[in-house]
């Protein structure tokens, strides 16, 4: 089955400096691939996702690369904002509109 | 839009009772709906499929007996927790899909299940 590895499990930076958090996925024939933020207490909330047949993709502050050949996808948030600090999840699932499988996650903190 | 619903929040409840949690899709009709479980500082494990008007289906070592679920209508799936023990004290999590043909998924705000 699908493998997705994350890292950093922990960023922290300064308000206004950007973030990138970095995805790698196991299985080839993923083609999509989620962004979700979690606050404390709450259920993940998408932010963005970006399809296997698409490079980049931006949204606002956020945005998100694929590199399929690689398998890894990442995400860049700029000017940072200390309501940014929460943890992000990527996931990955394969065609079929099958299940996700989730990376371990990353706790980014903005410090204003 | 997209909006997922979860009730109850949370809730407590002593050893070897049962408890039920209800999600919803509130905006759109939801063929497929996913039971997610999280412990702390961890990551989302799904635990199930839920598909409308056929059996769930299930991870491997998630016990089908002992969480229930229901996929009633396309706007409900329930999560049943039978004879719940400390253990099973969890955060729950449901999502659905957006619609047919489409892989997005939106998430319920999630369940605090504490089990005394």
């Amino acid at each position: 089955g699908e493998n997705v590895e994350q890292h950093p499990s922990t960023l922290s930076v300064q308000e206004g400096d950007s973030a990138v958090i970095k995805c790698t996925y196991s299985d080839s024939a993923s083609n999509y691939f989620p962004w979700y933020k979690q606050e404390l207490g709450k259920g993940p909330q998408l932010i963005i996702d970006i399809r296997s047949n698409v490079g980049e993709k931006k949204d606002q502050r956020i945005a998100v690369t694929l590199n399929k050949t690689a398998k890894h996808f990442s995400l860049h948030i700029t000017e940072t904002q200390p309501e940014d600090s929460a943890v992000y999840f990527c996931a990955a699932t394969p065609p079929g509109y099958g299940k996700l499988t989730f990376g371990q996650g990353t706790i980014l903190t903005v410090h204003p | 839009g997209a909006v997922v619903s979860q009730h109850p929040s949370r809730v407590i409840c002593k050893s070897g009772t049962s408890v039920k949690i209800e999600c919803r899709s509130l905006d759109f009709q939801a063929t497929t709906m996913f039971w997610y479980r999280q412990f702390p500082k961890q990551s989302l494990m799904l635990m199930a499929t839920s598909n409308e008007g056929s059996k769930a289906t299930y991870e491997q070592g998630v016990e089908k007996d002992k969480f229930l679920i229901n996929h009633a209508s396309l706007t409900l799936s329930t999560l049943t927790v039978t004879s719940a023990h400390p253990e099973d004290s969890s955060f729950y999590i449901c999502s659905a899909r957006a619609g047919v043909g489409t892989d997005t998924q939106y998430f319920g705000p999630g369940t605090r299940l504490t089990v005394l």
